[in-house]
């Protein structure tokens, strides 16, 4: 069975500091991994994804995750912080299911907060 | 071009009485799934459709069902409200089911007093 453990439930930067979210997910197939964001009162804004193309995957906003098989982890980074940044991350797995995208199983979620 | 659009936005109702939640895809979309959002559970799936189908479906009771029509809107309906129904609930497209990701809609929060 898949599943996605998000590391910390709450990450605390500094405005212009390295952002870090860790990801570890567990998977017997191949798997097709996802990062969504989530502002508050709105639904999940889908900020890149891994399909077995490059493991190092850049998305919006500037965020970019490296997906690392030996590690089972796909840990989202981005450089320098903004304010805007503050959100929830949400990391999802998904497998194929009778040879199309199967649903997305998801982490507990990040909540990142950005001090000025 | 219109994203995922989901009716209401916000909703209260009473223990036992039933729901339907409505969830117009992006055109040219035709899988739709459903999600259901809570603090203590998190990010769960329910139900997919794909060409008016249910392909796919995840651990809930029979209370929640779905359906989608010809031009791919969805709805999903709750029957006999808990109070552990209370959640936002997530509506999310796909051109089809294969790797493009989903397109999430603002939810409709749900309340059962």
């Amino acid at each position: 069975a898949q599943s996605v453990t998000q590391l910390g439930s709450h990450v605390s930067v500094s405005e212009g500091a390295l952002v870090l979210l860790r990801c570890n997910y567990s998977s017997s197939v191949p798997p097709y991994l996802f990062w969504y964001v989530q502002y508050p009162n709105q639904g999940l804004q889908l900020l890149l994804k891994y399909t077995s193309a490059a493991t190092l995957v850049k998305g919006i906003n500037g965020f970019e995750a490296e997906f690392k098989k030996s590690e089972t982890s796909f840990h989202l980074t981005k450089p320098s912080a903004h304010m805007s940044d503050a959100a929830e991350y949400f990391c999802a797995v998904s497998v194929l299911h009778g040879g199309s995208q199967g649903n997305l199983i998801f982490g507990k979620g990040t909540k990142l907060s950005v001090k000025p | 071009k219109a994203g995922v659009t989901q009716t209401p936005r916000y909703l209260i109702k009473t223990r036992g009485q039933q729901v339907t939640l409505s969830c117009s895809p992006i055109s040219g979309h035709r899988s739709v799934s459903w999600y259901q959002q809570t603090p203590g559970q998190g990010l769960q799936f329910l139900f997919e459709y794909f060409s008016e189908t249910q392909r796919n479906k995840g651990n809930f009771p029979g209370r929640f069902s779905g359906r989608q029509f010809s031009n791919s809107r969805s709805e999903m309906n709750v029957s006999t409200l808990e109070l552990g129904d209370s959640a936002l609930y997530l509506c999310a497209s796909s051109p089809e089911p294969t790797v493009y990701g989903y397109t999430f809609g603002s939810g409709t929060r749900l309340t059962v007093v």
